[in-house]
C-alpha cells in the first residue's frame, strides 16, 4: 500500500489553464505539505496543513491554492498556469508540525508549454 | 539565501568502501536534521534524522554526525553498495510546529561496483 500517493504523475498542459495535483496519505498523520522541486534542484516548502488549517503559506503566487477536505487529503489547485510553474511538485505528511519526520509522495511532474 | 548548503553536488566511491556526504546550515535556530535519499522518479526517502541534543545516531550502514558548534553535519554509509547510488538531500528544522523543513540542494551518490 502506497503511503503517501499523488495524482495524477505527469502533467503536460497549456499556458493559461487551471490544473489540479491530489494528494491523499493512509498514514494517519495530522499533518501535510506541498514542495516545488524547481530546475535548479532545490525543495522548496510552499504549503503545510496541520488538521486541515493552513500553518505554513510561505511566498507563493496567489493562483495556487491549497484545499484540505479532510486531514488525510491536501490537493492543489493552480489558476493561469506560467511557464515557471513547470516543476516538480511533491506531497508529504508528518504525525504532526514540528521535529517530525516528513514522508514523500512520488512526485507529480508538470510541464507548461 | 541558502540556509542549508551540501557543497559537493556529486561524489563516486567503490563498492565496500565508506561514502561521507557533508552538509552545512547557517540557521542557528535549526535543531532537527534528516538525511533523504532519492531515486530518480521517485519521492525522497526518509533514511536518517538527529536532533540537536545528540552528535550521533546510527541506523545499520548509516551513521549521522552532528556538529553543532560548525553548523556541519555529515552521513557515513559503509559498507556502500551499488543499491546507495541516488541523490542525498540534507534538511533541517526547527522543533517549533511552524518551522519549515529546509532542503539543501543534494549530493548525487555513485556507488561503483
Amino acid at each position: 500500500d502506497t503511503a503517501v500517493s499523488q495524482t495524477p504523475k505527469y502533467l503536460v498542459t497549456q499556458m493559461g489553464n487551471d490544473k489540479s495535483i491530489k494528494c491523499e496519505q493512509n498514514l494517519g498523520h495530522d499533518t501535510m505539505y506541498w514542495y516545488k522541486q524547481d530546475s535548479k534542484k532545490f525543495l522548496k516548502i510552499m504549503f503545510s496543513y496541520n488538521n486541515k488549517e493552513l500553518i505554513i503559506n510561505e511566498t507563493v503566487p496567489n493562483r495556487f491554492s491549497p484545499k484540505s477536505p479532510d486531514k488525510a487529503h491536501l490537493n492543489l489547485h493552480i489558476n493561469s498556469l506560467e511557464l515557471g510553474d513547470s516543476a516538480v511538485y511533491f506531497c508529504a505528511s508528518s504525525l504532526r508540525t514540528g521535529g517530525e519526520t516528513q514522508y514523500f509522495g512520488p512526485g507529480t511532474r508538470l510541464l507548461v508549454l | 539565501d541558502q540556509q542549508v548548503k551540501q557543497n559537493s553536488p556529486s561524489l563516486s566511491v567503490q563498492e565496500g568502501r565508506i561514502s561521507i556526504l557533508n552538509c552545512d546550515y547557517t540557521n542557528s535556530m535549526f535543531d532537527y536534521f534528516l538525511w533523504y535519499k532519492k531515486y530518480p522518479a521517485e519521492g525522497p526517502t526518509f533514511l536518517i534524522s538527529i536532533s540537536s541534543i545528540k552528535d550521533k545516531n546510527e541506523d545499520g550502514r548509516f551513521t549521522v554526525f552532528l556538529n553543532k558548534s560548525a553548523k556541519h553535519l555529515s552521513l557515513h554509509i559503509v559498507p556502500s553498495q551499488p543499491g546507495d547510488s541516488a541523490v542525498y538531500f540534507c534538511a533541517a528544522s526547527g522543533l517549533s510546529g511552524n518551522t519549515p523543513l529546509v532542503f539543501g540542494k543534494g549530493t548525487r551518490l555513485s556507488v561503483i561496483a
